[in-house]
């Protein structure tokens, strides 16, 4: 089964750039729409942005201007990097894979970044 | 952006009784060109990723109990949990997959009286 695992440092530091990979094993990263969502300590979800296959990527106007998200089909991995992080993007990462209409049918199990000095 | 507002933000119920949660999008969900509400509920333990339950407002994910049930159309929107049991404590958020960016509601949290 389609399995998905988060990977990165888990302290930034402050004006620094995020930067997280995500593993998709037991199934291809051809098809489907692949996303971030993410989770500040003992609050709700916000969704990131996505990417598909193709490279086609859509974005939360909220963090638009600092977020890329790219895929490394070869790799059968995409990644996400949030530039110019605050205290404000402390919080639980997450991948997901979305199907075509927008739904996470499958996600990783989540990794804590924290950003500090 | 569309607004998901859930309620309650808790909720108490005794083990076997039924459980209600409640889910309201500022603007309609229903496309008009596929006669669907893009409305997802997740469930999400302590500790752990959100899991899929519903999608399509009311479809099942392949797994999920038949105990948990969704129903709404437009704005308003529920999830029903038939007969409480242990393993479904835990928060429970709605999203909106129509319109970017896609939103949750602030999540429901459901526990054990």
């Amino acid at each position: 089964q389609v399995q998905l695992q988060e990977s990165g440092p888990g302290l930034v530091k402050p004006s620094e750039t995020l930067s997280l990979t995500c593993t998709v094993s037991g199934g291809s990263i051809i098809s489907y729409y692949w996303s971030w969502f993410r989770q500040p300590p003992g609050k709700g979800l916000e969704w990131i942005g996505y990417i598909h296959y193709t490279g086609r990527t859509n974005y939360n106007p909220s963090l638009k201007s600092r977020v890329t998200v790219s895929v490394d089909t070869p790799k059968n991995q995409f990644s996400l990097k949030l530039s110019s992080v605050t205290t404000a993007d402390t919080a639980v990462y997450y991948c997901a894979r979305l199907n075509d209409h927008g739904w996470g049918d499958i996600w990783g199990q989540g990794t804590m970044v924290t950003v500090s000095s | 952006d569309i607004v998901m507002t859930q309620s309650p933000d808790s909720l108490a119920v005794s083990l076997g009784e039924r459980a209600t949660v409640n889910c309201k999008s500022s603007q309609s969900v229903l496309s008009s060109s596929s006669n669907k509400n893009y409305l997802a509920w997740y469930q999400q333990k302590p500790g752990q990723p959100p899991k899929l339950l519903i999608y399509w407002a009311s479809t099942r994910e392949s797994g999920v109990p038949d105990r948990f049930s969704g129903s709404g159309s437009g704005t308003d929107f529920t999830l029903t949990i038939s007969s409480l049991q242990t393993e479904d404590v835990a928060v429970y958020y709605c999203q909106q997959h129509l319109s970017f960016p896609y939103t949750f509601g602030q999540g429901t949290n459901l526990e054990i009286k």
